[in-house]
């Protein structure tokens, strides 16, 4: 079965400090893998997007890796503001076409406190 | 949210009775889809549409309708078919129909049924 699961399910952090959020995923055959962020109330928008031979990727302070020997991503937020506290979402998408072919994790929901 | 608009933000019905949430986009694009998300869940798809006048049902259309009359319009009907209505609803759109085209999502409408 394709699942994608997300650690932690919550992350309280200090502004100013780094945080690192995990994606593991079963999709297979794999196409890619999005990260999103969810400010609440709100839709999710692209943060990263790598596909099956990219290994890392960076957007200013966001820096996500794709290991897909592993099957597992990570988010990097360096130098953490205010602004990050929302939910992380990592999407897979399988090689078949369909819109039913993207498989979305449940979210890291992370909150910076100053 | 790009040039997605979804309305209204919160909306409020009684049991039994059927409700539409609206969804716009100027993005000019071909694709569109309507999500649910529930806390502790990934986005779940209901419908999508790939272009005007067709449409597919998604993982969870059970008590849903839609219609694609227009390219920028996509309303979602929830009826009083569905079992639990309560949720966060999400519009999406895209060039090509996903996964192969990026996503664009909307602010979302928060439906609640008592």
């Amino acid at each position: 079965k394709n699942q994608v699961e997300q650690s932690p399910q919550s992350l309280i952090i200090l502004e100013g400090k780094n945080c690192t959020l995990q994606c593991n995923y079963t999709v297979s055959p794999f196409s890619n893998l999005r990260w999103y962020k969810q400010d609440t109330g709100r839709g999710p928008v692209s943060l990263t997007i790598m596909t099956f031979s990219e290994n890392t990727k960076s957007n200013g302070r966001y820096t996500a890796t794709l290991d897909a020997d592993t099957k597992q991503s990570s988010l990097h937020i360096t130098a953490s503001q205010l602004s990050d506290s929302a939910s992380y979402i990592c999407v897979v998408t399988g090689t078949q076409t369909g819109a039913n072919n993207l498989f979305f994790g449940t979210g890291t929901r992370l909150t910076v406190i100053p | 949210d790009g040039g997605i608009t979804q309305s209204p933000k919160y909306l409020f019905r009684k049991e039994g009775q059927n409700v539409t949430l609206s969804c716009e986009q100027n993005l000019n694009h071909d694709a569109m889809y309507w999500y649910r998300q529930d806390p502790g869940q990934g986005l779940r798809l209901i419908y999508y549409s790939q272009i005007v006048n067709d449409f597919q049902k998604g993982d969870i259309a059970e008590g849903y309708s839609v219609s694609r009359e227009k390219k920028e319009s996509f309303p979602l009907t929830v009826t009083s078919a569905q079992k639990n209505p309560t949720a966060f609803y999400l519009c999406a759109s895209s060039t090509g129909l996903a996964p192969h085209y990026e996503q664009y999502f909307g602010p979302g409408t928060r439906l609640t049924v008592t």
